[in-house]
């Protein structure tokens, strides 16, 4: 996908390991989000960023943080894997405000083993 | 009631047929209305964009926004099996950043 990417693409991790997925974005744009999305659930938001260092909670953020030091950078870290994290994640950058529309990144596939 | 619904399909249609997706949604103070599109192992990309009530056409998609209704619409006439994937609307107030995305369909299209 133009100007945004995920890593990594894949990952198979144990239960109670830390993990780190990481999004690079080259548009400059403000707004960075993260999405996981599960059979029957849709697309639920993690957590969203406005701006470095300036971050939010969504609805599923229970077991997840991140963290924004540059514009082009957003990470999410599931602090102790555990199996109801397996799922497909992905990030989505916007210019700013809904009438924009997200651009989606490729996704990372986790499993949680 | 959950503030968009969109029916999850499958749906299963013969190549070159028109196919009509379509969503409900709660909050009318959206303006701002999105179709996304999805192959299988891809993230969603925004195929229709369209501002407040009327009709988007852009080649064989349409979309149509009835908001004395709350309901929204995705035409694809004589659709193609590359047509297969699942459809997510979405829409948003416009006044911050959030879009509210419904659950998605899943459109076969049989050749």
């Amino acid at each position: 996908d133009a100007g945004i990417t995920q890593s990594p693409r894949h990952k198979v991790t144990e239960t109670g390991t830390p993990v780190t997925l990481r999004c690079h974005q080259t548009e400059n744009h403000r707004y960075m989000y993260w999405y996981r999305q599960d059979p029957g659930h849709g697309l639920r938001l993690i957590h969203y960023s406005y701006g470095v260092k300036d971050t939010d909670k969504g609805e599923v953020s229970d077991g997840y943080s991140v963290s924004r030091s540059k514009t082009e950078d957003f990470l999410l870290t599931l602090e102790s894997a555990t199996s109801s994290q397996t799922s497909v994640y992905f990030c989505a950058i916007s210019k700013g405000t809904g009438r924009y529309g997200y651009t989606f990144g490729s996704g990372t596939r986790l499993t949680v083993v | 009631q959950k503030e968009v619904e969109q029916d999850p399909g499958p749906l299963s249609v013969p190549e070159g047929a028109i196919v009509s997706l379509n969503c409900t949604y709660s909050n009318s103070a959206f303006q701002y209305f999105m179709w996304y599109r999805q192959y299988s192992r891809k993230g969603p990309e925004l195929l229709m964009y369209t501002y407040s009530s009327g009709n988007k056409e852009d080649g064989r998609f349409t979309a149509q926004v009835d908001k004395s209704s709350k309901y929204i619409s995705l035409f694809i006439r004589d659709s193609q099996p590359s047509d297969s994937a699942t459809y997510l609307c979405a829409m948003s107030e416009g006044r911050d950043d959030k879009i509210i995305f419904g659950k998605g369909t899943r459109l076969h299209i049989l050749p």
